[in-house]
């Protein structure tokens, strides 16, 4: 039972174009949602975080967007860059912060130059 | 601030065999979690430790386990090899509270024959 779920392996973009990532959940107990990214050979580096109280949160070209009663979430990253092709891991944590992460299978994003 | 460092970063082990893995967290953090990451299934929660108690476990057999020693450092241990545990192994630390963001190391990669 995957309860979190990204559903587009991979994403292909234009350099300068904006690039969006999607999540989706299951579990309502989920409050807290992180986006991770990871190059080959390297362990996952954090990225952004969001909130349930939240809606919306900014950091830079990175943005992530919380629907809560559709149970979605995405990332924007605007303007892409080719720095930024990796792949993308989409977690969820609960109330409190288990320290138990639970990820989606993630999204190989490709910016292209 | 020195990351998280895994040792060793490749192992090549042969089915039945038993291996441990290293991890030592960023200065200060108290917290350390495991994951296992395969193509097909991306990052499974296997444990957590903090102040060498295990706080939280995922869905793994017994034969992964786990300790922390009184420095934070904790090492796993999966016996009795299978096929199927050829996976990247990683550790990440954080400081439980509040939604901590956790800090990967870049993995230890295991291959089983």
């Amino acid at each position: 039972d995957q309860q979190v779920k990204q559903n587009s392996p991979s994403l292909s973009v234009q350099e300068g174009r904006i690039s969006i990532l999607n999540c989706d959940y299951t579990n309502s107990m989920f409050d807290y949602f992180l986006w991770y990214k990871k190059y080959p050979a390297e362990g996952p580096t954090f990225l952004i975080s969001i909130s349930s109280i939240k809606d919306k949160n900014e950091d830079g070209r990175f943005t992530v967007f919380l629907n809560k009663s559709a149970k979605h979430l995405s990332l924007h990253i605007v303007p892409s860059q080719p720095g930024d092709s990796a792949v993308y891991f989409c977690a969820a944590d609960t109330q409190g912060g288990s320290e138990k992460l639970v990820f989606g299978k993630g999204t190989k994003l490709t910016v292209n130059p | 601030k020195a990351g998280v460092t895994q040792t060793p970063r490749y192992l090549i082990k042969t089915r039945g065999q038993q291996v441990t893995l290293s991890c030592s967290p960023i200065s200060g953090h108290r917290s350390v979690s495991w994951y296992q990451q395969t193509p097909g299934q991306g990052l499974q929660f296997l444990f957590e430790y903090f102040s060498e108690t295990q706080r939280n476990k995922g869905n793994f057999p017994g034969r992964f386990s786990g300790r922390q020693f009184s420095n934070s450092r904790s090492e796993m241990n999966v016996s009795t090899l299978e096929l199927g545990d050829s996976a990247l192994y990683l550790c990440a630390s954080s400081n439980p509270g509040a939604y901590n963001e956790q800090f990967f190391g870049p993995g230890t990669r295991l291959t089983v024959l």
